[in-house]
């Protein structure tokens, strides 16, 4: 398996544009997560999806923020408008979630996302 | 919100030395899992515990969950430069699913 897939690797765009972040889980996970990384908030968890369903949004920042799974093959995390604060690397992440307990979380490469 | 602490944030130590990291929380996990980050990747896992007093090893690392389930710690024995990187600690509470990350360790290991 390739593993997490994230596109595109690197975004540079100025403020007030629109960002689309990709994701494709791995083949079989049922949860999926979109994480932001910054040097002075560590990893947030935005937002996790369990069978495609949204089950935890408070973690997105603002209504600038939407995160959608159409199937289970495919995520999007768009910023609309951007701003220089939103700077940052967005993680996905998927895992086989048993019902049970947390499973290993697999990431992607990250996209880093610069606005200008 | 901030659930699980991290200390200390920063370390840079001698190739051969001893090191702990420590992951504390005021909340209760079901499991909790330490990750290790390289620079350009994505985290990944190194370990995951479950009972509270739990102790597990990996070859030079050391990983023990506290009897309350609140906290954790990694001890890395003879650490090499090929430890160096970001260490994070990971807690999900009991059916949440939601998987949150500690603040992180960044470890530098100077040959």
């Amino acid at each position: 398996d390739a593993g997490v897939i994230q596109s595109p690797r690197h975004e540079v765009t100025e403020m007030g544009q629109e960002v689309t972040l990709r994701c494709k889980p791995i083949s079989g996970h049922n949860s999926l997560f979109w994480y932001r990384q910054t040097m002075m908030r560590g990893l947030e968890l935005l937002i996790y999806f369990n069978n495609n369903v949204p089950i935890d949004d408070s973690g997105m920042p603002e209504d600038r923020f939407s995160a959608k799974m159409p199937n289970a093959s495919f995520s999007t995390l768009k910023i609309q408008p951007s701003e220089p604060r939103d700077s940052a690397v967005y993680f996905c992440a998927s895992s086989l979630w048993t019902g049970l307990k947390t499973t290993e979380a697999f990431f992607g490469q990250g996209t880093r996302l610069t606005v200008v | 919100t901030q659930l699980l602490e991290q200390s200390p944030q920063f370390l840079s130590i001698q190739e051969g030395e001893n090191l702990t990291v420590y992951c504390n929380s005021s909340s209760v996990f079901s499991s909790l899992q330490w990750y290790r980050q390289e620079p350009g990747e994505g985290p990944v896992l190194l370990v995951t515990v479950v009972t509270g007093g739990e102790v597990k090893k990996l070859k030079r690392l050391t990983f023990q969950f506290g009897d309350a389930r609140k906290d954790s710690s990694l001890h890395i024995t003879a650490a090499q430069p090929g430890d160096t990187g970001l260490y994070l600690c990971a807690g999900d509470q009991t059916g949440a699913n939601n998987l949150f990350f500690g603040t992180g360790t960044r470890l530098t290991v100077i040959p």
